[in-house]
């Protein structure tokens, strides 16, 4: 069955602070890899896509990386800020075009 | 502003009533797609739609039903079949193809009282 894991399911850390989040997938075959931002009680926002020759992609201080190998990607975070607390969702689109969604990592980041 | 409005924001229900949630979107999207939210869970597909006057069921469309009479709309209306209907509705909307960017609207939050 096509799943997408993530973890940790929550996470807190100091303002500043760097931190990484996973997503590990079952999705076969693969097409490509979007990461969500949602912050509380609005839809998510497009953060990176990344296809299976990619490795890694930047959007600012958001870097993910995906090893289609070992079916793995994550997301880092550099020094973090207030507006960075938000759920970080993982999804994997299979050759059919169809949408796997992870259940998300929640950020809080403490000032 | 290009962009996909779901209205209203929270909405209250008695049980064994039906209720509509809108979804507009003016990106000029074929696709367009409604997600459930509960806590603790990824996003569940409802239905979904890639062109007008047609849509699929999703992997939980029971005591759902939606209708696509116009591009930019997309409706659904939760009846009074669906046991649990307490939720966080998304709808979204896409160009067609493989890994384009879904655009999320804000979010209906259901109460059923």
């Amino acid at each position: 069955k096509n799943q997408v894991e993530q973890s940790p399911q929550s996470l807190i850390i100091l303002e500043g602070k760097n931190c990484t989040l996973q997503c590990n997938y079952t999705v076969s075959p693969f097409s490509n890899l979007r990461w969500y931002k949602q912050d509380t009680g609005r839809g998510p926002v497009s953060l990176t896509i990344m296809t299976f020759s990619e490795n890694t992609k930047s959007n600012g201080r958001y870097t993910a990386t995906l090893d289609a190998d070992t079916k793995q990607s994550s997301l880092h975070i550099t020094a973090s800020q207030l507006s960075d607390s938000a759920s970080y969702i993982c999804v994997v689109y299979d050759s059919n075009y169809q949408l796997i969604w992870g259940a998300g990592t929640k950020l809080i980041i403490k000032p | 502003d290009g962009g996909i409005t779901q209205s209203p924001k929270y909405l209250f229900r008695k049980e064994g009533q039906n209720v509509t949630l809108s979804c507009e979107q003016n990106l000029n999207h074929d696709a367009m797609y409604w997600y459930r939210q509960d806590p603790g869970q990824g996003l569940r597909l409802i239905y979904y739609s890639q062109i007008v006057n047609d849509f699929q069921k999703g992997d939980i469309a029971e005591g759902y039903s939606v209708s696509r009479e116009k591009k930019e709309s997309f409706p659904l209306t939760v009846t009074s079949a669906q046991k649990n209907p307490t939720a966080f509705y998304l709808c979204a909307s896409s160009i067609q193809g493989s890994g384009t960017e879904a655009f999320f609207g804000q979010g209906t939050r259901l109460t059923v009282v």
